[in-house]
Order: C-alpha cells, then structure tokens, then sequence
C-alpha cells in the first residue's frame, strides 16, 4: 500500500517571500503520479499542480513548482511570491494509475501580511 | 470553466436515517469518485466508479454505502443506516482519464445528531 507523509504540520511565510512543503511516499511503482491539492477555508480541493513519474522535468504552474526526487521519493512545493490568497491547507497525493488518490496529512500554510 | 457541483452543501440528519448526496461530474468525464474528510483529518478515498460499475473500494467503503449513476448526469453517494462516524466532509471528484487530474466538487458537509 502507499503511503503519503507530510511532515510540517504547519508553515508559514511572509508575503511575498518564497516557501516550501515538504512531501515523502513510499510505493514500490515505478509509474505513478504525483499532486498537490489546495484547500482554502471554503474546503474545497483544487488541485495546484501534478507530476508525472516518468518526467525528469520538474512541473511549473506561474507560481507553484515542484521538486520532484523519484530517488528519494520526494516531491516538494515551491510557492514563491506568496501572496495572502495562498493561505490554505496543501495536500500532496499520490496515484499508481490506477484509480485511487493516497492523500498526505495535509500542511496549514499561513502567509503573513 | 466546466467545474464539479455537489447538493446539498450542507446535510443534517439522524442516526440510523437515510442521506443521498448528489453530484453533477463535469459532462466529459468517464471517472466519478467519492472521496470524504472527517474534520481536521486527511482526505480518504471511498470508492470510484468507472463504465456504470464499481472500479475500486476501499475497506471504508462497507455495505452500508452504495453509489449509482441514475441517469447520464447526476452520480450518487448513499449511505443506508448512518451512524455518528460517518460525520465529515464527502467530496464528489470526476476525471476524464482513471486517476488523473481528478476535479473536486466543492463538498457536501454532512451532520449525523
């Protein structure tokens, strides 16, 4: 079974400044992708980026990249010039191809004004 | 933008009731998924629903739930006997390839007193 861990329970940043979460999975896959979802108060799950295994290139969305590590089974987010709108939870997720999200625990990231 | 919508956005019932929560999935897609949250915890995968079957469950996903897609619009989530636990967050999601880019309904938030 995989398993997706975030280990910051909470971040935060100033506004304007640069920051990022941290994700680890564990899977004995070799293709997978990978995602970050956003989920402001409103609770909704937006989905900020994705990441496909087989890709050396790290994905870039505007603001948000990734570091994708498949060695280390890493997969991080890069929020830079954070803005008071990006404060939300962030869950990394996980998917074998299959049919099936593993989300992490989720990270709190508070952008200070 | 094409988006996921989910009614009711918030449900109140009594334990042991009946609750069907609805979901219109964007027009194209192929794959319909259930998903929920219990407050303050990870988003857990429930079930997903592929060709007007069952595709993948997961071990939540018991007897006392069922899914349907009753007609070519609308997919459904019951749960026949609630119980106090199955209060949290229930996300409806649709993708238009298995496990890929899944798009979330805002949420319906349901209450078992």
């Amino acid at each position: 079974a995989q398993t997706v861990t975030q280990s910051q329970p909470e971040m935060s940043v100033q506004e304007a400044e640069t920051v990022t979460l941290s994700c680890t999975y564990d899977t004995s896959e070799s293709d997978y992708y990978l995602f970050w979802y956003k989920q402001p108060p409103s609770r909704q799950m937006i989905l900020v980026i994705r990441q496909e295994a087989y890709k050396q290139q790290n994905a870039t969305e505007n603001r948000f990249s990734v570091n994708f590590q498949k060695a280390a089974k890493s997969f991080s987010l890069k929020i830079s010039d954070s803005q008071l709108g990006d404060a939300a939870m962030y869950f990394c997720a996980f998917n074998n191809a299959g049919n099936m999200l593993t989300f992490g625990g989720g990270t709190r990231l508070m952008v200070k004004p | 933008e094409p988006e996921v919508t989910q009614t009711p956005s918030h449900q109140v019932t009594q334990m042991g009731q009946e609750v069907i929560l609805r979901c219109v999935p964007i027009s194209n897609h192929l794959y319909f998924y259930w998903y929920r949250q219990i407050l303050g915890q990870k988003v857990e995968f429930l079930v997903s629903f592929y060709n007007n079957e069952i595709s993948e469950k997961s071990e939540i996903f018991d007897d006392q739930f069922s899914v349907e897609r009753p007609d070519g619009s609308n997919f459904t989530l019951k749960i026949r006997s609630t119980k106090l636990e199955d209060s949290a967050m229930y996300f409806c999601a649709s993708s238009y390839i298995g496990g890929l880019e899944a798009f979330f309904g805002q949420g319906t938030r349901l209450t078992v007193v």
